[in-house]
């Protein structure tokens, strides 16, 4: 089975611009999990979304929103880049939404903003 | 709400010796916890969970861990490392009936030298 897979893998954009990053879960998984490394603040939480729906959200400002399709494929969008939303952006895969599911996690898009 | 620190943000130890990450929780509510590594330049894969039932847990790559409530600590250990062993661990808790997903400590970087 293919793993999850983030796609571009490295971008680089300038404060006051926007991105996309995009996610592929495992075949069958159908909630998706995004998470923010940062060096500073380390993984954290952003947003899961489960059958096209964001189920929880972590605490990150309205510049910060994703979404799922009917493939459960999901992007999030960031606008309005500041410096500190440089990071490595990963996305996670499980089966449900379940806790004790494995999350299984994407290589992440390294997001540099210059 | 709960948090996850780990105790040691570096480790370096020659190669065969033992090893042991440490990790402690705070959480007024019932917990799983998970171990994950990460490679450079790549995302996170599992190590081990602790759901329910024994509190010493064995996963992948000989590693292992034990929960020990009393002390919300769940330590990871292997009793003797390879070179290949070299990446960055993190230890990562979710809530029992919670609706946010992985919390997650700071990492430890181990690095393993010959």
């Amino acid at each position: 089975k293919a793993g999850v897979t983030q796609t571009p893998r490295y971008l680089i954009k300038t404060r006051g611009q926007q991105v996309t990053l995009s996610c592929s879960p495992i075949s069958g998984h159908r909630s998706v999990s995004w998470y923010q490394q940062t060096p500073g603040q380390g993984l954290q939480f952003l947003f899961e979304y489960f059958s096209e729906t964001q189920r929880n959200k972590g605490n990150f400002p309205g510049r910060f929103s994703g979404r799922q399709f009917s493939n459960s494929r999901s992007e999030m969008n960031v606008s309005t880049l500041e410096l500190g939303d440089s990071a490595l952006y990963l996305c996670a895969s499980s089966a449900s939404l379940a806790s004790t599911d494995t999350q299984y996690f994407g290589p992440g898009t390294r997001l540099t903003v210059l | 709400a709960q948090s996850v620190t780990q105790l040691d943000s570096q480790v370096p130890v020659f190669e065969e010796a033992p090893v042991e990450l440490r990790c402690n929780y705070s959480s007024s509510v019932s917990v799983y916890l998970f171990w994950y590594v990460q490679y450079p330049n790549q995302g996170l894969q599992l190590l081990l969970k602790y759901l329910s039932g024994s509190t010493l847990v064995k996963g992948i790559n000989g590693f292992e861990a034990e929960f020990n409530k009393s002390q919300t600590s769940f330590h990871l250990r292997k009793p003797s490392v390879h070179i290949s062993d070299t990446a960055e661990y993190f230890c990562a808790v979710i809530t029992q009936g919670g609706s946010e997903k992985l919390v997650f400590g700071k990492g430890t970087k181990l690095t393993v030298n010959p």
